[in-house]
């Protein structure tokens, strides 16, 4: 099974500050890497897939980059409403795999 | 719009069954591959396994945690996805949520709200 190891598992920062996430895969995913939302109690909603696509609708200021093994997330500002906790996941291979998650707090 | 909304989740005790549901509207539910991810509180998110389409003839894909004990279902004719859970033991307890694999993106484009299963005696 491929392994996510995300990272950092919390963090927190104030509005408009520039957030980034890494997302490390145990072997190489190519390209094959999204990246989900979470607010508390709801379901996961997509952000980015194929490491660097926005998903229709998604603001511009979340971003993804990365191929191979090494993949990041960025927020270039954040807002009050990006408070979530925030999922990497390959689908390169089944069994499809999350990274651990990261939760963004407002400092 | 498009939806999905899961039904049938609840308490049991381990070693028993669920029937969970989960209902498509607002697309062509036949073309996609689904998946169900589950969710055990305050925890991550976890692949529980998918169902492929007719064109695929629903093959199906277990996570080795539930290989055995559960089994994914479709009616292409009621836009329904089912899991049958058997043998149920505390650690399946979780919000499970249905995905629309999408067709174009490699990803789960849509996601239901999830029903919450509960393991315990």
């Amino acid at each position: 099974d491929i392994q996510m190891t995300q990272s950092p598992s919390s963090l927190s920062a104030s509005v408009g500050d520039r957030v980034t996430i890494t997302c490390q895969a145990s072997q190489d995913i190519t390209n094959y890497l999204n990246w989900y939302q979470q607010k508390p109690g709801k379901a996961p909603k997509l952000l980015i897939y194929d490491a660097s696509i926005l998903e229709t609708g998604v603001p511009s200021r979340f971003s993804g980059s990365g191929s191979g093994t090494d993949f990041t997330f960025t927020i270039s500002s954040l807002q009050p409403e990006d408070i979530a906790t925030y999922y990497c996941q390959q689908s390169d291979n089944l069994p499809l795999t999350f990274g651990g998650g990261t939760k963004v707090e407002i400092k | 719009e498009v939806h999905l909304v899961e039904s049938g989740g609840g308490l049991v005790q381990p070693g028993g069954s669920l029937r969970l549901s989960c209902a498509a509207s607002g697309f062509t539910f036949s073309d996609h591959f689904m998946d169900w991810v589950r969710q055990a509180p305050g925890k991550g998110l976890e692949w529980v396994g998918r169902i492929r389409n007719k064109a695929n003839k629903y093959i199906t894909d277990y996570a080795a945690s539930v290989n055995g004990r559960f089994t994914f279902s479709r009616d292409d004719s009621e836009n329904s996805l089912y899991l049958q859970m058997n043998s149920l033991k505390t650690e399946d307890t979780a919000v499970y949520y249905c995905g629309r694999v999408s067709t174009l993106r490699n990803a789960f484009d849509i996601w239901g709200q999830g029903t919450m299963v509960t393991v315990s005696s």
